[in-house]
């Protein structure tokens, strides 16, 4: 049974470039919702998808969007990159709304440093 | 705003004592609380709780949520250096989405 997978495992960018994570939920999952995690900090929720929509938003610019596909798949894209954007970017896949199971699933993560 | 804080931030014990990590939150539209273990990277899901009551896991792991006073407590017994790691405790905010609340966490060393 296939868990949670994200690509890439690092990246290094410049800033103002743009750039684009990718999630695959676990087997089973319908549900993508991505969160940064910043160093010695908690995860902080950046959105959430399901049907292919966005469904909740926490408190990040419009820089960053995202995108869920018909297989349940997701990316995160960041636009103009900040040196504050270095982060643990984790994506976490879970059942939609309405299913009785709120558990989270974590994948390994995307590090990203910009310079 | 929703608010989660955990503590100790950091503790250090030996081998074979026993912790008890706090989590109290302040969230709208609650429905459970999470715990989860972090090693490397990816959190690990432990517990989910709904209900104020005792959940167990593994036998050494045990925790409780109290609904009415806003809070949780992880606790670990007989400690082994496999459970150095980071806890985070995160409520589950539902507004039509499910928005987990993360805590900084607390920061878990046992030495040998």
């Amino acid at each position: 049974d296939a868990g949670v997978t994200q690509s890439p495992t690092h990246l290094i960018k410049t800033r103002g470039q743009q750039v684009t994570l990718r999630c695959s939920p676990k087997s089973g999952h319908d549900t993508v919702s991505w969160y940064q995690q910043a160093l010695g900090q908690g995860p902080q929720f950046i959105f959430q998808y399901y049907e292919e929509e966005e469904r909740q938003r926490g408190n990040f610019p419009d820089r960053f969007s995202g995108h869920q596909f018909p297989n349940y798949s997701s990316e995160l894209n960041v636009n103009a990159l900040l040196l504050g954007d270095s982060a643990l970017y984790l994506c976490a896949s879970s059942l939609k709304p309405g299913q009785g199971r709120y558990e989270q699933y974590f994948g390994p993560g995307t590090r990203l440093t910009v310079t | 705003e929703d608010k989660v804080v955990q503590s100790p931030l950091s503790l250090v014990v030996h081998e074979g004592d026993t912790v008890t990590l706090n989590c109290s939150y302040e969230v709208t539209n609650f429905r459970s609380l999470l715990w989860y273990k972090q090693e490397k990277k990816a959190p690990t899901f432990l517990f989910m709780l709904t209900s104020s009551g005792i959940e167990k896991k593994s036998g050494r792991l045990s925790s409780i949520l109290d609904k009415k006073e806003l809070f949780s407590i992880l606790n670990i017994t007989a400690t082994q250096t496999g459970d150095s790691a980071i806890y985070l405790c995160a409520p589950h905010a539902s507004q039509g989405a499910q928005k987990l609340v993360f805590g900084q966490g607390t920061r878990l060393t046992i030495n040998p």
